[in-house]
């Protein structure tokens, strides 16, 4: 079974600074996904940003980057110029596909501990 | 697209009775996922459907809990009869198997249904 690992359960950092997430995850697979998700107070989940594993290149959207590092199984999160609205709890997830006689389809999301974040003014 | 809808948003109950969550996925998508959200434990996937049917149910936590999705805009999940521990957020998430080059597409989630049993 495929286990995530975020451990830091708190982070807090300056609006317009700079802070990085962690998470390790352990599998045996080649091939599968990781994802971070941002949860507000409003408890809505809110994809962030997507990784393909057999991709070597760090997903980037806007102010949000990754550290994929495949051999440490690491997917670490960077979030620049923090903003107010960043607060939020941050959840590291892996996906592996799931095989079938049809092909490849959609498996279950794996989800870490969570990490909240305050990003203070 | 309305997103993902659950009701009721919040509910309150008696240890005992029955309890029915509902959840409305995307049009179109063909993946739903329910998953449970506690401080204890986390966020926990419960049971998800492809097409309507379960696929894996591993995660159900006893004979007390069942889903359905009768149809591919609709789907419930049951606690009969709740306990106190059953007390937690349940979010339902709904995706769009990914299409020719297996571009597996995010899950979106529903506000959720904060469940409290007293």
């Amino acid at each position: 079974a495929q286990t995530v690992t975020q451990s830091q359960p708190e982070m807090s950092v300056q609006e317009a600074e700079t802070v990085t997430l962690s998470c390790t995850y352990d599998t045996s697979e080649n091939n599968y996904y990781l994802f971070w998700y941002k949860q507000p107070p409003s408890r809505q989940m809110i994809l962030v940003i997507r990784q393909e594993a057999y991709k070597q290149q760090n997903a980037t959207e806007n102010r949000f980057s990754v550290n994929f590092q495949k051999a440490a199984k690491s997917f670490s999160l960077k979030i620049s110029d923090s903003q107010l609205g960043d607060t939020a709890m941050y959840f590291c997830a892996f996906m592996k596909p799931r095989s079938n006689a049809g092909g490849t389809s959609y498996g279950k999301l794996t989800f870490g501990q969570g990490t909240i974040l305050t990003v203070h003014p | 697209d309305a997103g993902v809808i659950q009701s009721p948003r919040h509910e309150v109950t008696e240890m005992g009775q029955e309890v029915t969550l509902r959840c409305k996925p995307i049009s179109g998508h063909d993946y739903l996922f329910w998953y449970r959200q506690t401080m204890m434990r986390g966020l926990e996937l419960l049971i998800y459907f492809n097409n309507n049917v379960p696929i894996d149910d591993s995660g159900m936590p006893e004979d007390r809990f069942s889903a359905k999705m009768p149809n591919a805009s609709f789907s419930t999940l049951k606690i009969q009869p709740s306990e106190p521990r059953d007390s937690a957020v349940y979010f339902c998430a709904s995706t769009l198997a990914g299409g020719p080059f297996k571009l597996f597409n995010e899950q979106f989630f529903g506000p959720g249904t904060r469940l409290t049993v007293l």
